[in-house]
């Protein structure tokens, strides 16, 4: 059962709009949050990241929301920028044991000129 | 800047054969992950590894075995490859609860 859930699997906006990416989580257990951006033929770079005593962090451009009670994280990009296309995955692990992250399907965002 | 290095970008291997698949990590990471990485399937975990001769299996084992000898160093080895394990392989690397970081990928194809 997937316990890190992207449900859009593609996005596409304008040059300058905000981009916004959804994430959702079943594991009531974690509590370490990350973004991550992925070219093809690339491995995986991070973004942002959120723990769990947040609600908000920012980097620049990029903000990261987590609703705990929804169980419910974004990402938006402001404004968003063609070399921004990529593919972002939403990645959590769980306090406690094991550290394992666990990887979202990902959403594959096209930012158009 | 942390360097995590996949001995190979590429890789063809025959249905059968041994295959290791080597990783590296130069920051004293205590972690280290190989996922792999399907369209449609997202970044799915083979294994992990939390110390030297430590290991966990992740989503997917089957088909693998991993060992950690040395904390630099991460090998993934597919006992008798597959054509269904062809895939892009991801290998990374974390702190204790921190961020991972992840090398380039290597693109094996089993013919």
């Amino acid at each position: 059962d997937q316990q890190v859930k992207q449900n859009s699997p593609s996005l596409s906006v304008q040059e300058g709009r905000i981009s916004i990416l959804n994430c959702d989580y079943t594991n009531s257990m974690f509590d370490y949050f990350l973004w991550y951006k992925k070219y093809p033929a690339e491995g995986p770079t991070f973004l942002i990241s959120i723990s769990s005593i947040k609600d908000k962090n920012e980097d620049g451009r990029f903000t990261v929301f987590l609703n705990k009670s929804a169980k419910h994280l974004s990402l938006h990009i402001v404004p968003s920028q063609p070399g921004d296309s990529a593919v972002y995955f939403c990645a959590a692990s769980a306090q406690g044991g094991s550290e394992k992250l666990v990887f979202g399907k990902g959403t594959k965002l096209t930012v158009n000129p | 800047d942390v360097k995590v290095t996949q001995s190979s970008r590429y890789l063809v291997k025959r249905t059968g054969e041994k295959v290791f698949l080597e990783c590296v990590q130069d920051m004293d990471h205590e972690n280290m992950f190989w996922y792999r990485q399907d369209p449609g399937l997202g970044l799915r975990l083979i294994y992990f590894s939390y110390d030297v001769k430590m290991k966990e299996k992740g989503d997917i084992p089957e088909g693998y075995s991993v060992s950690r000898e040395k904390k630099e160093r991460f090998s993934l080895i597919l006992e008798s490859a597959s054509t269904n394990q062809t895939s892009m392989y991801l290998c990374a690397s974390s702190p204790s609860r921190g961020r991972a970081f992840f090398g380039q990928g290597t693109r094996l194809t089993v013919v």
